[in-house]
């Protein structure tokens, strides 16, 4: 079966270190991934995009990798601070899909001062 | 711009009445979804527009739901009859092409169904 997966409990790291977050797929072969926060009460805000054949991409302080081997996306914070605080999500863009995006779950991040 | 706009912010309803949900998508983008957000099921796509034509409605959970698209800067997303299971926070969506472009998510409307 199709599966999206991130770390399902949360994330709990001390201020300045670095986060890395988790994204594997199972029985997709997606042309994209992109990164979403979400904050409670709010909607998804993106973040960042990487296609099938890019293997990182940085935006700041952020890093993302694209592993299509091994089905895999890390999504790194880096100086991280409490308001880096919130849910990560990453989805999956398929070819010809007008855009669809499949998401996971989602990781609670939470950074401590 | 205003970005996404979704009304009702909140709506509590009794099981069996019926429920419409409201978007207004950034002026000027070719594609629309609707999403609905549980604890137990994430975030999940019911339909996307692409130049207000539906193009995949497979998520769509049965026929008490339903989708419009009448012109470029409206949807709406109806249940009727709604059910408590229905209780969820729907958001809406909007991108520009119908590519890899980021998606442009609204505040949501947290539905209550009693």
């Amino acid at each position: 079966s199709q599966k999206i997966e991130q770390n399902s409990e949360a994330l709990n790291i001390q201020e300045g270190k670095t986060a890395t977050l988790t994204c594997n797929y199972t029985n997709y072969s997606p042309a994209y991934l992109q990164w979403y926060r979400q904050d409670p009460g709010r909607g998804p805000v993106f973040l960042l995009l990487i296609r099938e054949n890019e293997k990182e991409k940085r935006k700041e302080r952020l890093k993302v990798t694209f592993d299509t081997t091994l089905k895999q996306s890390l999504f790194h914070i880096t100086a991280s601070q409490p308001a880096d605080s919130a849910t990560y999500l990453c989805a999956l863009g398929l070819y010809n899909q007008g855009g669809k995006l499949i998401f996971g779950q989602g990781t609670e991040l939470s950074v401590k001062p | 711009d205003a970005g996404v706009i979704q009304s009702p912010r909140h709506e509590v309803t009794e099981m069996g009445q019926e429920v419409t949900l409201r978007c207004k998508p950034i002026s000027g983008h070719n594609s629309l979804f609707w999403y609905r957000q549980t604890m137990m099921r994430g975030l999940e796509l019911l339909i996307y527009f692409n130049n207000n034509v539906p193009i995949d409605d497979s998520g769509m959970p049965e026929d008490r739901f339903s989708a419009k698209m009448p012109n470029a800067s409206f949807s709406t997303l109806k249940i009727q009859p709604s059910e408590p299971r229905d209780s969820a926070v729907y958001f809406c969506a909007s991108s520009l092409g119908q590519g890899v472009d980021e998606q442009y998510f609204g505040p949501g409307t947290r539905l209550t169904v009693t």
